[in-house]
């Protein structure tokens, strides 16, 4: 799993294939976003999950989010070579205005 | 979908030289950040503003100036580089006020090597 400064994970699994990549977080937080950062580019948004949520889905994402163990997780199912990246988890904290603090990431690679 | 551009995307500068990264926003977005992306780390915050003449501190502001010259322009100063600030620059920005949890929109990246 990922967090703060801890060194990039790193995934690989077969085109097809499902994946779950986890994030922890040392303090309370409202909402936890995961974002996706194709090689050369910026990252990108891809699902925002709130405190009172356990779950949100789109496509073939879906996120849950644990409040009690202060974790989140994004699945990719059926994963193609183009989910190849690395996923970032974010927190925002209340008293932190509109900061958000992104976790080390996971580097997925997906093999043909 | 927010356009965020940034020049240069390439620099080469000397320890002790200047050096001013641009950003530019062109969605209106109030919020504007800079963070720096290191290898094998993710993104830690610089400095961040939510608008025009507005400076907040990030999370590794040493060594680092910033200023929002209008809602479209942020620009971050290294006005003595150093080799530790050899990094891959990410600017962003996002509509999110205090309790509106915003995605934020990041360019493309300047990668700055300090010899």
């Amino acid at each position: 799993s990922q967090w703060g400064e801890e060194n990039l994970q790193a995934l690989s699994i077969q085109e097809g294939e499902d994946v779950t990549m986890n994030c922890s977080y040392k303090t309370y937080t409202t909402v936890v976003q995961w974002y996706r950062q194709k090689s050369g580019k910026g990252p990108a948004q891809l699902i925002l999950i709130r405190s009172n949520e356990r779950e949100k889905r789109s496509g073939r994402l879906r996120a849950t989010l644990d409040t009690s163990s202060q974790s989140s997780s994004l699945s990719i199912t059926g994963t193609l070579a183009t989910d190849t990246a690395v996923y970032f988890c974010a927190t925002h904290h209340n008293n932190a205005g509109a900061k958000l603090t992104f976790g080390g990431g996971t580097r997925l690679t997906v093999r043909p | 979908e927010a356009a965020v551009t940034q020049s240069p995307r390439n620099k080469v500068t000397v320890t002790g030289g200047n050096v001013t990264l641009s950003c530019r926003q062109t969605n209106s977005h109030n919020y504007m950040y800079w963070y720096r992306q290191d290898t094998g780390h993710g993104l830690r915050l610089i400095h961040y503003s939510y608008g025009a003449g507005n400076l907040q501190i990030g999370d590794v502001p040493d060594g680092y100036k910033a200023t929002r010259t209008t809602q479209e322009d942020f620009f971050l100063l290294l006005e003595l580089a150093s080799p530790s600030q050899t990094s891959l620059y990410f600017c962003a920005s996002s509509d999110g006020w205090g309790g509106n949890y915003a995605e934020q929109f990041f360019g493309p990246g300047t990668r700055l090597t300090v010899l």
